[in-house]
Parts: structure tokens; sequence; C-alpha cells
């Protein structure tokens, strides 16, 4: 059974800082793993999805890399805002017909 | 395109009545999945819906059921509410092995 975990659960930052949000995962044959942002209250949004066979998707200010040997998913920020302010979630696929398995999530506040 | 809708977005029931969520996924993305959100539990998935069929199913009571229509359009039921099922529930849409787009999610409340 595939297990997600993400640490730290919360992170709190000035403005300008880049970070990195990591995620663990036990069974390394993954199909893909996809990183999700969520307001409070609100639906997740897709952030970046990461194939097996890659191992690194960037949009923006947003570094996604995947190390399907040591089962770790990294999310960089760089030059963080407090826009950025929201729960970050890893999710991990076992196969193109199962579920998405999700970590509890990282906390990130962002201060001006 | 537009993207996925939930319907209703927010809910107060009484403990023993019965709920029935809708979501609406992406056009011509036939995969339909739901999720159960709490603070304790985080994220844990209930079931996905492949062209009205269930392909996976979590670990839930019989309680929770649902279905999915031929335009992809899905339900999903909870009968006998126990206030433990206060949670925001979310629909999510996929189309292949690809991204999922999540809907805005129902806050359900059970009194």
């Amino acid at each position: 059974k595939q297990e997600v975990t993400q640490i730290p659960a919360a992170l709190s930052v000035p403005e300008g800082e880049n970070l990195v949000l990591n995620c663990s995962f036990t069974d390394s044959a993954i199909y893909n793993l996809q990183w999700f942002r969520q307001d409070p209250g609100k639906g997740l949004t897709s952030l970046l999805l990461i194939q097996s066979s890659q191992r690194e998707q960037t949009s923006g200010r947003l570094n996604a890399s995947l190390d399907k040997s040591s089962g770790r998913s990294t999310l960089y920020i760089a030059a963080s805002q407090p826009g950025d302010s929201a729960t970050y979630l890893c999710a991990a696929r076992l196969s193109g017909y199962s579920t998405l398995t999700f970590g509890k999530g990282t906390m990130l506040l962002v201060s001006p | 395109k537009a993207g996925v809708t939930q319907t209703p977005r927010y809910l107060i029931k009484t403990r023993g009545q019965q709920v029935t969520l809708s979501c609406s996924p992406i056009s011509g993305h036939r995969s339909v999945s739901w999720y159960q959100q709490t603070p304790g539990q985080g994220l844990q998935f209930l079931f996905e819906y492949f062209s009205e069929t269930q392909r996976n199913k979590g670990n839930f009571p019989g309680r929770f059921s649902g279905r999915q229509f031929s335009n992809s359009r899905s339900e999903m039921n909870v009968s006998t509410l126990e206030l433990g099922d206060s949670a925001l529930y979310l629909c999510a849409s996929m189309q292949g092995g690809d991204t999922q787009y999540f809907g805005p999610g129902t806050r359900l409340t059970v009194l």
C-alpha cells in the first residue's frame, strides 16, 4: 500500500525567501506524482505533474523534482510571495488506472 | 473549457438523513473520482468511476455510494448520515492517467 508523507506540516517564511517542500512515498514504482495547492475551504489547484520517466518539471517560480529510487519529490518555490500562502499537497499514482494517494500537506505562510 | 463543477456548494443535514452530491467533469473527461477531506484524516479516496463503471473503491462503509451517467456526470450518495460525515467532499476528473482536476467541493455539515 502506497503511503505519502509530507514534511514539514507547517512552514513560515518571510517574503522573498526561496523554499523547498518535501514529499516522500513508500512505493517507488509510481506512475506519476502531482503537486497541488489548496486555499482554505477551497478545492485543489494542480500545480505540476511529473511522469515517472521525468526528473523535474517547471512552471514559473515553481520547480518540482522526482527521485524514484529514494522515494522522494521536492517542490521548490523561488522568491516566495504572500500570495503563495496555502497548503501544498503531493499525491502519487501507481498506475494509469489507480487512484491518487495524498500526503497530509504542508501549510505555508509567507509573511510580507 | 469549463472546469469541474460541484453542486450544491454547501449543505446542512441532520443525523439519519441522506444526501446526494453532484459533480460535472471537464468536457471529454471520462474518469470521475470522489474524495472526503477532514482536518484529522486529510484527503481520503472514496471511489472512482470510468465510463459509468466503478473502477476503484476506497475503504468507506456501504452508506457511501456513487454512480456515473452516460454524459460522465457523477453523483455520490450518503445514507443515514453521521456526525463524522461532516467534511469537504471533492470531486475530480481526469483524462487518461494524466493530471487530475478538482472541483471547488461541497461542504457538508451534519448536525
